[in-house]
């Protein structure tokens, strides 16, 4: 079945400092969401991609969505202590048993030290 | 408040009792997915439905958990003779359709005795 790997596990990072997650597709996705989850929180959406090779900005959030359509990478630019939280990529396939359901990465918890 | 809304928020139940979760989508979401989420890590899909229909259930235990999205009224996940690896965070989510985002209600966590 589809699997979705997301690295780092973890992520300890000084205020101000730039912070990327990974994520990595067994298989080709029909897209890519990224959600945050702060803790005792619920996941909130942060984007979609969709297209190969796609890149979108949200203030100092970049998203990429590789051309190959199996790997996606989240970068801040300058964390701030409010970016602490857990990020999720997840993926939705083409088809069959892919159909609707996300497969979720592990996540990438990010701490910012003030 | 037109999000994602799930009751309880909180549900501790002992074990051999039966849990009930309810999900009502957005306004304007005809699909609904379930994911469970076990203490630091990420969210397991359970089920999919739409109105009515249950489209994929290939996340769900084989025995004790059912679904259901009826034509009136929220979707409900129903977890028979609870085990105590059942206390989890359960997560509704909806959408206007399969290829668009998802956006995820507060979730219901259970804590089984």
């Amino acid at each position: 079945g589809q699997q979705v790997m997301q690295i780092p596990q973890y992520q300890h990072v000084q205020e101000g400092e730039d912070f990327t997650t990974y994520c990595n597709s067994s298989t080709t996705l029909s897209n890519i969401q990224w959600y945050k989850q702060r803790p005792g929180g619920h996941p909130v959406f942060l984007i979609q991609l969709v297209k190969s090779g796609e890149v979108k900005k949200q203030k100092r959030l970049t998203f990429q969505f590789g051309e190959a359509k199996k790997n996606s990478s989240l970068h801040i630019t300058a964390t701030q202590t409010t970016d602490v939280g857990t990020y999720f990529c997840a993926g939705q396939g083409y088809g069959g048993t892919s159909y609707g359901k996300l497969t979720f990465g592990q996540g990438t918890i990010l701490t910012v030290h003030p | 408040n037109a999000g994602v809304m799930q009751n309880p928020r909180h549900l501790v139940r002992r074990r051999g009792q039966e849990a009930r979760l309810r999900c009502s989508p957005m306004k304007g979401h005809s699909h609904v997915y379930w994911y469970r989420q076990l203490p630091e890590e990420g969210l397991k899909f359970m089920v999919y439905l739409q109105k009515e229909n249950i489209i994929d259930e290939s996340g769900m235990p084989k025995e004790r958990f059912s679904a259901e999205f009826p034509k009136e009224g929220p979707s409900i996940l129903r977890i028979q003779q609870v085990v105590r690896g059942d206390s989890a965070a359960y997560f509704c989510a909806s959408s206007k359709d399969e290829s668009n985002e998802q956006f995820f209600g507060p979730g219901t966590r259970l804590t089984v005795l």
